[in-house]
């Protein structure tokens, strides 16, 4: 069974517009992790959240863990064909650190000029 | 953090032949990670390799299909034997950080013909 899911599946906004890619797991998460995947390229690590009600930013993009740590969202202001690619949410598997990840399915953006 | 650098990049390969993939990691590292990106899914997890013992697979994956080495702690090979179309993926190395970031080399796209 999927124990990560992401919605939505896919996503296609105009430039300028915002949008929020959710990452949801019926158990609690211990590190909560999110990618982008650019196709035939390796996946760039975006973000990790690890506590309760947890939000970190990089330039337009946001993360949030709720305070149950079973949620994540990542939010994209003013959206620019530049972060087309597919989103993916990585969570610890167990608290042990180094430990391996488990993924959600991916959410495909893409971003029409 | 950790630059990985995998080999191939990509490669077409007979079925009934076998691929070796490379991993090769700039910082010594103890745990190491191969993952697999079928066509349109998100990653899932073939198995944990760790130094001076054999590789940990995960339910579905089996040591005779999916070999692995880990001759040292910064470098790992996967090897994908007796190949099908089925096998057509993308493999992904990766290692965790200290920080608990997992960093991915850019993947091998494998086409089985």
């Amino acid at each position: 069974s999927q124990e990560l899911e992401q919605s939505p599946q896919s996503l296609i906004v105009q430039e300028g517009k915002n949008l929020t890619i959710n990452c949801t797991s019926s158990k609690t998460l211990y590190g909560l992790y999110w990618y982008k995947q650019k196709y035939g390229e390796g996946l760039i690590f975006l973000m990790m959240l690890q506590k309760g009600g947890e939000e970190k930013s990089h330039e337009k993009i946001t993360a949030k863990l709720d305070e149950k740590k079973q949620q994540s969202s990542l939010h994209i202001t003013a959206s620019q064909p530049s972060h087309a690619g597919i989103y993916l949410c990585g969570a610890d598997r167990t608290k042990t650190s180094y430990d391996k990840v488990i993924f959600g399915p991916g959410t495909s953006l893409s971003v029409i000029p | 953090s950790a630059v990985i650098s995998q080999k191939p990049s990509r490669d077409i390969c007979q079925r009934g032949t076998s691929l070796t993939i490379q991993c090769q990691v700039d910082s010594q590292v103890t745990m190491m990670f191969w993952y697999r990106q079928q066509p349109g899914q998100s990653l899932t997890l073939i198995a944990t390799a760790n130094q001076g013992s054999e590789a940990t697979y995960e339910s579905g994956f089996v040591i005779d299909k999916f070999p692995i080495s880990r001759p040292n702690l910064t470098f790992s090979t996967l090897t994908v034997s007796n190949m099908s179309p089925e096998d057509s993926s993308i493999y992904l190395c990766s290692v965790a950080g200290r920080s608990s970031e997992a960093f991915f080399g850019q993947g091998t796209r494998l086409t089985v013909v």
